[in-house]
């Protein structure tokens, strides 16, 4: 079952902050989160285990809620280097599923 | 460690034409998957590896698909008689197992396949 991203899409100001939310209508064991831009292939940044770990990479964090089988990403004072397609992968017998994708646009 | 290699980068063939792709996967790893994405989607999971033994196949994957990992080191995706609906980026990952759950996947650049 594929997790459920929102929102689609978002378009953001140098320095603002947003919000990935990575839904799924399974239990969730882990969540990967990638990044990928344009013509490139998705880059991994972190990985959330159930158990709810907020983890961090850079001034881009994520948590794990089980209860809510959600994960979210959260950017803060979003650079222009953070402008990508981030993804969501849920952990199926082995390998993963990805979300459909939030697309990010972070403008100067 | 050079990370997931793919080659080609691109591939443009005729309709109704077979094509092969190759991945070299990071070196230890012993897990090896093919995902397909198409413009605005996810990677869509086709079929994985652990070492040479293919564990799984997607349902929806058509049966002109073909991959082999004989070896357990790279693996071919090969496409039959290719359709103009064939046309994707063929995304190459690898891991060591999952059994701890701290690992995750690496991807390749990835092969652009364009059917005419």
């Amino acid at each position: 079952q594929q997790p459920v991203q929102s929102p689609q899409a978002v378009i953001l100001r140098e320095g603002e902050d947003a919000v990935i939310n990575c839904s799924s209508s399974k239990a969730l064991y882990s969540v990967h989160w990638y990044r990928q831009k344009h013509g490139e292939a998705p880059v991994f940044l972190m990985i959330l285990l159930k158990g709810g770990e907020q983890k961090g990479h850079e001034k881009i964090s994520a948590s794990f809620n089980e209860k809510k089988q959600q994960s979210s990403l959260y950017l803060t004072a979003s650079q222009l280097s953070y402008s990508g397609t981030y993804f969501c992968g849920t952990e199926g017998q082995g390998k993963l599923i990805f979300g459909q994708g939030t697309t990010l646009q972070v403008k100067p | 460690d050079t990370g997931v290699s793919q080659d080609p980068r691109h591939k443009i063939t005729k309709r109704g034409q077979n094509v092969t792709f190759r991945c070299d996967p990071i070196s230890e790893h012993n897990r090896l998957y093919w995902y397909r994405q198409t413009l605005g989607q996810g990677p869509e999971f086709l079929t994985y590896f652990q070492n040479e033994a293919q564990l799984e196949k997607s349902r929806l994957l058509s049966d002109r698909f073909s991959a082999e990992r004989p070896k357990g080191s790279f693996s071919t995706l090969e496409i039959q008689r290719t359709e103009q609906g064939d046309s994707a980026m063929y995304l190459c990952a690898s891991s060591l197992d999952w059994t701890s759950r701290q690992e995750t996947q690496y991807f390749g650049p990835g092969t652009r396949l364009l059917v005419l």
